[in-house]
């Protein structure tokens, strides 16, 4: 149980070109998702904070307007990098949290690496 | 916000050997610190956590260790083998804030044979 899916895993885009990614929980309802980026040989830096039906929370720095998330069902949560630049090229990870007090632990996604030319 | 020191950022043990990384937190609030393992170009793996009513937990060889007086808490790894040898995180999180996870920088593991 406690499976989270990215899609694509992979993407190669062209400079000023919009890229979504999806993440979904396959077998819970996820009532918050989180939105990380990793760059090469660096830790996980957390994005946003997207909670089903409301708008996302942005992490300072994070340009919301650049990074459009949309948490439209408690199982599927979408990040848009829009007029991706080179510098965006990174490996976005989503995690799914349940919701429960009871339970902590936050089930990630397997990652979406984006390069963009 | 919260804010996560890990040291050391490499680690070269023999297999066989013990392993200690360690990690300091800042926000007295947080309540949460789960461990990760993560491999080249994978998710990160829950491999452990503890909570803040507890000081100590342990599965098989792996244990955790966490001090709230002075905000550190510690993966101890036991008897290494090669398939140890990964970047692991530790992470820290205040439950009445949604789980959000503040991750520390990272500890490249080498086990050696």
């Amino acid at each position: 149980g406690a499976v989270v899916s990215q899609h694509p895993s992979w993407v190669i885009c062209k400079s000023g070109t919009s890229v979504k990614i999806e993440c979904r929980s396959l077998d819970f309802q996820a009532t918050t998702m989180f939105w990380y980026r990793q760059f090469p040989k660096q830790s996980l830096m957390l994005m946003a904070t997207s909670n089903e039906g409301s708008k996302a929370t942005y992490e300072q720095g994070v340009e919301k307007d650049k990074f459009l998330i949309n948490h439209a069902s408690l199982t599927l949560s979408t990040l848009t990098v829009t007029s991706a630049h080179p510098e965006d090229s990174s490996f976005y990870i989503c995690s799914a949290h349940p919701g429960t007090s009871t339970h902590n632990e936050q089930f990630f996604g397997p990652g979406t690496r984006l390069t963009v030319l | 916000g919260e804010n996560v020191e890990q040291h050391p950022s490499t680690l070269s043990v023999q297999e066989g050997d013990s392993a200690v990384i360690k990690c300091t937190y800042s926000d007295s609030a947080s309540n949460y610190f789960p461990w990760y393992k993560q491999e080249l170009g994978k998710r990160p793996q829950l491999i452990i956590d503890i909570r803040s009513n507890v000081g100590e937990k342990k599965d098989q060889r792996i244990a955790v260790t966490l001090n709230k007086t002075a905000k550190h808490f510690s993966l101890h790894i036991t008897e290494t083998q090669p398939e140890d040898s990964a970047v692991y995180f530790c992470a820290a999180s205040n439950t009445g804030t949604a789980s959000k996870l503040t991750f520390g920088t990272g500890t490249r593991l080498q086990v050696t044979l």
